[in-house]
């Protein structure tokens, strides 16, 4: 069963730009992932999925601020121009078809 | 516009019994899987249990097995998710999602139902 780690945390400043990691362990790093953000009080919202070549599909909606990338066994989320409604929590998850669906443990983006 | 609308939450005592249920609109509904999933308070996203848009083959995780049952009625749009047994540590806010496509991520997701589990 594939397992995604994620920083806790992470900050940047309005206006700036960060990059989220979800790292897939041994034995999955060709997997596909599914990028999603949760503000407070809110339900989760689909941001984009990230296979393993860099390509990215994007939600419907999605701010060309969000884009996607890959390198090995990591998926990257960056997030330009950050701005004060960017501040959520980020979630990574993948699949093994039909048999489980995991979740990272998410990470804390503040905005300063 | 794609909606989705989660319903029966509240306060059980452990033991009890509860039955969420997620209106669904604005897609047509008997074509794609649907899912549950759950955040409990100071945790992250746990998948729980996930339905194929027939109804006939249903998943479920390891932490609910045997206790919960995902069920589907296409002719109301609607899904469902029978919560027995339940546990402190089922407290959480539940939410529905509707399946991207064969059985992988979720494109769109409801609001929310609280679950809270105490004596």
């Amino acid at each position: 069963q594939p397992v995604l780690t994620q920083s806790p945390s992470a900050s940047a400043s309005l206006g700036a730009s960060v990059k989220l990691t979800c790292t897939l362990s041994s034995g999955h790093s060709n997997f596909a992932i599914a990028w999603y953000q949760q503000q407070p009080e809110k339900g989760p919202r689909y941001l984009m999925k990230v296979n393993s070549d860099g390509s990215h599909s994007k939600g419907d909606g999605i701010s060309d601020r969000f884009s996607g990338s890959s390198s090995g066994a990591e998926r990257y989320l960056t997030i330009s121009s950050l701005q004060s409604e960017d501040e959520a929590d980020y979630f990574c998850q993948t699949w093994d078809t039909g048999i489980h669906w995991v979740f990272g443990g998410g990470t804390k983006l503040t905005v300063l | 516009e794609v909606q989705l609308l989660e319903s029966g939450g509240g306060l059980v005592q452990p033991g009890g019994s509860l039955r969420l249920s997620c209106a669904a609109s604005g897609f047509t509904f008997v074509t794609f899987a649907m899912t549950w999933v759950r955040r409990a308070p100071g945790k992250g996203l746990e998948w729980v249990s996930l339905i194929s848009n027939s109804g006939d083959r249903t998943s479920y995780a390891d932490s609910v097995k045997g206790r919960f049952t995902i069920s589907r009625d296409n002719s109301k749009n609607t899904l469902y998710l029978q919560m027995d047994n339940l546990r402190l540590e089922d407290t959480a806010v539940y939410y529905c999602a509707k399946d991207r496509g064969s059985g992988t991520y979720w494109n769109f997701w409801g609001q929310g139902a609280l679950v809270t589990v105490s004596s």
